[in-house]
């Protein structure tokens, strides 16, 4: 069974760009979570789609941050215009309601200079 | 507010010997813990978990405690081999299984041939 796949692995922009970043959960997960891990942190969620359609977005700072998951598979999280403080491992992971565990990818590490 | 703490940045043990890693949390709907390992470029990936009616849950070599009164969960790594040798985040949930997760720092554990 194919993992979540997430590309790039890495990005490093100037502060003001645009990035996205697409990940693809395991297939027949419903759930698809985004994660924001700064270093010497744990993840911390930022939005949570059951479906296409967004459960959880209370920590995504939607000023800047947007994720869509249209079609209910896979999903893209972009940010814009990006902070030096935006610098972290944004991780993917997926999985079905009642499971009990979360799968995640192997994350983009975002640099912004 | 940290929800999850993981007092201790590392911990060092030598092959063969017991590792215990030790997670507080002050959420009192919190009723479901789980740790992960994090090898470096990798995602985490689900090591164990245990519910609030539980106060011990084992799977060979890992085995979670719970002390609910105290707020707090611990890992033992039971004997130590040097590929235990990762970060490992402490995680927990108000829902009864795996969604909103909220995570500990995390404790990278070395464990020395």
């Amino acid at each position: 069974e194919a993992g979540v796949a997430q590309s790039p692995r890495y990005k490093i922009i100037e502060k003001r760009q645009s990035v996205a970043f697409w990940c693809n959960p395991i297939s027949g997960h419903a759930t698809l979570y985004w994660y924001q891990q700064i270093l010497g942190q744990g993840p911390k969620l930022l939005i949570q789609f059951q479906n296409n359609g967004v459960v959880d977005d209370s920590q995504l700072p939607k000023d800047r941050f947007s994720a869509e998951r249209l079609k209910g598979v896979d999903s893209t999280l972009k940010i814009q215009p990006a902070k030096l403080e935006d610098s972290a491992v944004y991780l993917c992971a997926s999985n079905n309601k009642g499971v009990d565990t979360q799968y995640f990818g192997p994350g983009t590490r975002l640099t912004v200079l | 507010d940290q929800q999850v703490k993981q007092n201790s940045p590392s911990l060092s043990v030598q092959e063969g010997r017991i590792s215990i890693l030790n997670c507080d949390y002050t959420n009192s709907m919190f009723d479901y813990f789980l740790w992960y390992k994090k090898y470096p470029a990798e995602g985490p990936t689900f090591l164990i978990s245990i519910s609030s009616i539980k106060d011990k849950n084992e799977d060979g070599r890992f085995t979670v405690f719970l002390n609910k009164s105290a707020k707090h969960l611990s890992l033992h790594i039971v004997p130590s081999q040097p590929g235990d040798s990762a970060v490992y985040f402490c995680a927990a949930s108000p829902q009864g299984g795996s969604e909103k997760l909220v995570f500990g720092k995390g404790t990278k554990l070395t464990v020395n041939p």
